[in-house]
C-alpha cells in the first residue's frame, strides 16, 4: 500500500537557520507529492506540490524536489522565520487505487525561536 | 472566500450515542472529502464525494460510519454507537476538481471526545 514517512519532531531551530524536513514515500505507480502546513488554530493548507519526477514545487521560500530515484520529497527553506512555526505534513496522491484520497505522513512540528 | 466550514467545532458524547457532523464546502467546489486525524498522526482518508455521488467509501472505518451529501452541497458524517476509539479530529476538505488540478481546502475540523 501507499505510505509516507517523515522525520519525527519537534524540530527546533533559531530564526534564519536552514531548514530540511525529510520525507520519503512508498507508492504504486507515479504519485503526486504535496506538502501541507497547519498553523496554530488553523486548518491544513497546501504549501507546495509536484506532480512528476524532477519537478520542484516552491512557495513562500519553501522548496521540495520530487526525487523518484530516492522516493523522496524533502522540504527545504534557506532562512526560517518565527512565523514558519507550524506542523508540516508530507502527502501523496496515487491514482490507480481509485480512492482519490491523500495519504499523509504523521507530521513534523517545527518550532522557530527568535 | 468563506472557506470550508465545519460544525460543531467540539463534540463531547457518551459511549453508545450517535453523533452527526456537518461540513459546508466552498460553494463552487464539486469534490468533498472526509478525513480523520488522531493525536500525533496525519489525516486519514475516509471517503469522498463528487457532487452528490459518494465515489469511495471502502475506507470508512466501520459500518458505524456513514456520510451523505444529498444535494451536492453540504455533507454530513454520522457515527453510530460511538466508542472511545472514535475520539479524534474529523476534517472536511473540498476542491474544485481532482487533486492534481486544484488543491484541497480544509476546514478547521470537529473534535470528537467520547467518554
Amino acid at each position: 500500500g501507499n505510505s509516507v514517512t517523515q522525520m519525527e519532531g519537534p524540530v527546533t531551530l533559531s530564526e534564519e537557520a536552514f531548514l530540511t524536513i525529510n520525507c520519503t514515500y512508498t507508492a504504486t505507480g507515479y504519485p503526486s507529492l504535496f506538502w501541507y502546513v497547519q498553523y496554530p488554530g488553523e486548518g491544513l493548507q497546501l504549501l507546495l506540490k509536484a506532480t512528476k519526477a524532477d519537478d520542484k514545487g516552491s512557495n513562500k521560500g519553501f522548496e521540495a524536489t520530487y526525487r523518484k530515484e530516492t522516493t523522496s520529497f524533502h522540504l527545504e527553506k534557506g532562512s526560517v522565520q518565527v512565523s514558519d512555526s507550524a506542523v508540516y505534513f508530507c502527502a501523496l496522491s496515487a491514482f490507480g487505487g481509485g480512492a482519490d484520497g491523500l495519504t499523509f505522513g504523521k507530521g513534523t512540528h517545527l518550532i522557530i525561536q527568535p | 472566500d468563506t472557506g470550508v466550514s465545519q460544525d460543531p467545532r467540539h463534540k463531547i458524547t457518551k459511549r453508545g450515542q450517535n453523533v452527526t457532523f456537518r461540513c459546508d464546502p466552498i460553494s463552487e467546489h464539486n469534490r468533498l472529502y472526509w478525513y480523520r486525524q488522531t493525536l500525533g498522526q496525519g489525516p486519514e482518508f475516509l471517503t469522498y464525494f463528487q457532487n452528490e455521488a459518494q465515489l469511495e467509501k471502502s475506507r470508512l472505518l466501520s459500518d458505524r460510519f456513514s456520510a451523505e451529501r444529498p444535494k451536492g452541497s453540504f455533507s454530513t458524517l454520522e457515527i453510530q454507537r460511538t466508542e472511545q476509539g472514535d475520539s479524534a479530529m474529523y476534517l472536511c476538505a473540498s476542491s474544485l476538481d481532482g487533486q492534481l488540478n486544484s488543491p484541497l481546502h480544509f476546514g478547521n475540523g470537529t473534535r470528537l471526545t467520547v467518554t
